[in-house]
């Protein structure tokens, strides 16, 4: 069982919006410890999307938006497109661990 | 281009070991914290290793109950993972990964290498 809690998967048609959630608790996410997300697509490395809870690398469209509130994150895409079908994941620091910790992925579907 | 590049991964029997090896090009290495961060088949990542920038604190993942070290020599731009006394639940692709500057996320990722650990 993760630290981090995700959906194990959501889907949305073309054009629509979907969000996936990432609930922790107060030894990280609620600690005040940055959220970051990941996209990955089958044989590949993840890829970083949104770092420090709301900041996109250059590249990544801003279709792709990130939110914290609590202990808990959410990562929001809109105009859902047949190339976002992949794994997504969560990603923060655990203070009772002293490491970082990932959660389980979402899967999304492109319907 | 910023690029990782990581080898020494492969088959080995569970108690053995292993030296895996992260070649870091078009960034200034001795700059950022890296991690060893390892994925299993169908799971989720899952991180290992952390080293600052000047080697001067290491951390790891407490369910590898010591049996891994990380090292990094700057001037060669090279980051390790020593592996002992593996075992079959180490089986994944290993990661080595930049860690951006500023917040712990993981900004650069290798294309990873796999180890195999079965009898």
């Amino acid at each position: 069982q993760s630290v981090l809690t995700q959906p194990p998967s959501v889907s949305g048609a073309p054009g629509q919006r979907v969000t996936i959630s990432c609930t922790g608790s107060s030894s990280n996410i609620g600690a005040g410890y940055d959220v970051h997300w990941y996209q990955q697509l089958p044989g590949r490395a993840p890829k970083l999307l949104i770092f420090g809870n709301t900041n996109r690398p250059s590249g990544v469209p801003d279709r792709f938006s990130g939110s914290k509130s609590g202990i808990s994150a959410s990562l929001a895409i809109t105009g859902l497109q047949a190339e976002d079908e992949a794994d997504y994941y969560c990603h923060s620091f655990d203070n009772s661990l002293s490491g970082s910790v990932f959660g389980g992925g979402t899967e999304l579907t492109v319907l | 281009e910023v690029q990782l590049v990581e080898s020494g991964g492969g088959f080995v029997h569970p108690g053995g070991s292993l030296r895996l090896s992260c070649v870091a090009s078009g960034f200034p290495f001795s700059d950022y914290s890296m991690n060893w961060v390892r994925q299993a088949p169908g799971k989720e990542p899952e991180w290992v290793s952390y080293i600052d920038s000047a080697s001067r604190a290491t951390h790891y993942a407490g369910s590898l109950e010591g049996r891994f070290t990380i090292s990094r020599d700057n001037v060669n731009y090279l980051l390790s993972l020593e592996m002992n006394s593996l075992r079959d639940d180490d089986t994944a692709v290993y990661y080595c990964v930049r860690e951006t500057i500023g917040t712990n996320g993981f900004d650069v990722w290798g294309q990873g290498t796999v180890v195999t650990v079965s009898s």
